[in-house]
């Protein structure tokens, strides 16, 4: 399956600040999705974004597909936004398109 | 509400017990997965289903069996020859058909066996 290293592991920030996670894979993708899991364990979808640019309100997300990379942007950080982000990547050419997670990224905002 | 239901939230079984966990989704998808996740750790694949009566083993489907009669149901039994049950299980769906390959999760079952 495919490698999925996402950094950096933890991530402590002041309430207000900005930030940016990385997701690093190992070949060549046609879904990529963010989700943040709550505390609850819920995961909740951010963003598919196999490849370009997407915004959603203080979130963006990048990917660069030829590149294999793709970034989480959190500006003006909120205490509601901790929790762990998870990106995920599938290959699949048809039908079910299964998931390969990286190992999260844990984010903790402080007030 | 469309969306993805799975029940019970907790569940406690004792070693040498089979469970089965459900999961309902009413999004007209037709792809269906079985999901485990570890403490620190991201979510491996089990089982997946892309249409009704067919399903494929994924990383992990060593001790776990699945069925899906009805698009809408994917149960999974977790059986007493899986090594390390204990974890959180999360079930998702997709809709390949209608051009989408997004796939939207529920809220997870949490198994404890002792």
């Amino acid at each position: 399956g495919i490698q999925v290293e996402q950094s950096p592991p933890d991530l402590i920030l002041q309430e207000g600040a900005n930030s940016t996670l990385r997701c690093n894979f190992s070949d060549s993708v046609n879904n990529l999705q963010w989700f943040h899991q709550n505390p609850w364990g819920q995961l909740i979808n951010l963003f598919y974004i196999p490849s370009g640019t997407k915004q959603n309100g203080r979130l963006s997300a990048t990917t660069v597909a030829t590149e294999r990379y793709s970034l989480l942007y959190i500006s003006s950080s909120q205490t509601t936004d901790s929790g762990v982000y998870f990106c995920a990547v599938a290959q699949g050419l048809t039908g079910a398109n299964n998931l390969f997670f990286g190992t999260g990224t844990r984010l903790t905002v402080i007030p | 509400d469309g969306g993805i239901t799975q029940s019970p939230k907790y569940l406690f079984r004792k070693e040498g017990q089979n469970v089965t966990l459900s999961c309902e989704q009413n999004l007209n998808h037709d792809a269906m997965y079985w999901y485990r996740q570890d403490p620190g750790q991201g979510l491996r694949l089990i089982y997946y289903s892309q249409i009704v009566n067919d399903f494929q083993k994924g990383d992990i489907a060593e001790g776990y069996s699945v069925s899906r009669e009805k698009k809408e149901s994917f149960p999974l039994t977790v059986t007493s020859a899986q090594k390390n049950p204990t974890a959180f299980y999360l079930c998702a769906s997709s809709n390949p058909q209608g051009g989408s390959y997004e796939q939207y999760f529920g809220p997870g079952t949490r198994l404890t066996v002792t």
